[in-house]
């Protein structure tokens, strides 16, 4: 079974579409996140998602916004895309929000904008 | 606000080598996590090892090794006798356990990676 899957796996999209990725994580674990890896590589954590206490990254446009339908699920919500905003989308998961535990990531969901 | 440096862009070795992988920290908490992940080509992230600040013994796991140094505030990874399938991006990131003021979010800060590469 796998511990934090994502969907789409791949997505290509128009620019100024709006887009959602899901992902659902069977871990029972509390604490939610999103990252997003440019292309680049390098990993910025966009959001993070615990017993309804949302943080956001500064740096996040609000075009971007997660939404969390139960403890199980944390979707991203994309509007009016963007070029910059190709990249690879990587959703994980946590047992606690605490600095300790270690995250378990979902298989990541490659943007793309053309 | 924490930093992860990984130096080192790029590394290519022969099997069998041993490669050591850079990392440095910056962080003003006093108790804070360090993690390596591995990103394989097939692109999911692989958690490696976990360790916390007040714990600086070095941790073996078969080729795999870590070295915590608090006083120069490195964290480095060394593979034995490399094989091909330790090919990969790994990740050296940071967690601080108090809790994030100012508006970030909490989670692993990352540094930008060291690919390494195993040639045969």
């Amino acid at each position: 079974d796998t511990a934090v899957s994502q969907t789409p796996k791949y997505l290509v999209t128009q620019m100024g579409n709006d887009k959602s990725i899901k992902c659902e994580q069977n871990l029972g674990h509390d604490t939610m996140y999103w990252y997003k890896q440019d292309s680049k590589k390098f990993l910025k954590i966009m959001f993070s998602y615990n017993n309804k206490e949302l943080i956001i990254n500064e740096t996040v446009p609000n075009r971007f916004s997660p939404k969390s339908p139960d403890k199980a699920h944390l979707n991203l919500h994309i509007n009016s895309l963007e070029l910059g905003d190709s990249a690879v989308y990587f959703c994980a998961s946590s047992r606690e929000r605490n600095s300790y535990n270690e995250q378990f990531f979902g298989p990541g969901t490659r943007l793309t904008v053309l | 606000a924490q930093k992860v440096t990984q130096a080192q862009t790029e590394i290519s070795v022969v099997e069998k080598e041993d490669v050591t992988l850079d990392c440095v920290y910056e962080t003003r908490d006093t108790t804070y996590y360090l993690f390596w992940y591995k990103q394989p080509p097939s692109g999911e992230l692989v958690f490696l090892i976990r360790r916390n600040s007040f714990d600086e013994q070095n941790e073996i796991s078969g080729r795999y090794s870590w070295n915590f140094q608090k006083s120069t505030s490195s964290f480095n990874f060394t593979i034995t006798a490399s094989q091909v399938v330790d090919s990969a991006v790994y990740f050296c990131a940071l967690s601080e356990a108090e809790v994030y003021s100012g508006g970030g979010a909490d989670g692993l800060t990352f540094g930008k990676g060291t690919h390494l590469i195993i040639q045969p």
